[in-house]
């Protein structure tokens, strides 16, 4: 079956604009979860949606947003960039959410590489 | 604050030897811990778990060890081989802040090379 799709995978913007980065999920898995790559700092949890409500959240600013449709596919949006923002953006699904493993296991995508200049 | 901490950026072994990649945590609410492997313009990939109950987790190569009083794990790969070579993020598992979902934290990886 297919594995998590995100789109787009490379992009470059400017300081002040906007990007709104998409998921979508392995087939049949509700839980969608976002994290930032940068070097040195791993994987930075950014939020975990599950039929469309936001259970999770971690501590990014409120200029990182996202959302859940009906489907299970996930978008996040980051407003005003700021160049601290450049890093990769990585997306994983999971059936539900929980213990991460097993059945369960987090699955990610090969991620969005945003640029900001 | 880094809850999960891998302390070495990079690690380097020769084929057919023993690989020792080690995370430490602080956080004493973390129940549930992973090991993942990234190859480059790939995402993360689960490679093994274990449960806070359990000291010891075996699945062919890969072995992983967790010390609770110590708040430390480590990851054997054994033998290792050429395309062990990738970077290995831990990642430990508790309750979300909200209190309503689990949510995973990271370390912030070690690159592993094994050498032919």
């Amino acid at each position: 079956k297919a594995g998590v799709t995100q789109t787009p995978r490379y992009l470059i913007k400017t300081r002040g604009q906007q990007v709104t980065l998409s998921c979508s999920p392995i087939s049949g898995h509700r839980s969608v979860s976002w994290y930032q790559q940068t070097p040195g700092q791993g994987l930075q949890f950014l939020f975990e949606y599950f039929s469309e409500t936001q259970r999770n959240k971690g501590n990014f600013p409120g200029r990182f947003s996202g959302r859940q449709f009906s489907n299970s596919r996930s978008e996040m949006n980051v407003s005003t960039l700021e160049l601290g923002d450049s890093a990769l953006y990585l997306c994983a699904s999971s059936l539900a959410g929980g213990l991460f493993s097993g059945a369960n296991v987090l699955t990610f995508g090969a991620g969005s590489r945003l640029t900001v200049l | 604050d880094q809850q999960v901490k891998q302390n070495s950026p990079s690690l380097s072994v020769q084929e057919g030897r023993i690989s020792i990649l080690n995370c430490d945590y602080t956080n004493s609410m973390f129940d549930y811990f992973l090991w993942y492997k990234k190859y480059p313009a790939e995402g993360p990939t689960f490679l093994i778990s274990i449960s806070s109950i359990k000291d010891k987790n075996e699945d062919g190569r890969f072995t992983v060890f967790l010390n609770k009083s110590a708040k430390h794990l480590s990851l054997h790969i054994v033998p290792s081989q050429p395309g062990d070579s990738a970077v290995y993020f831990c990642a430990a598992s508790a309750i979300g802040s909200s209190g309503s979902a689990r949510q995973l934290t990271f370390g912030s990886g070690t690159q592993l090379t094994v050498l032919p």
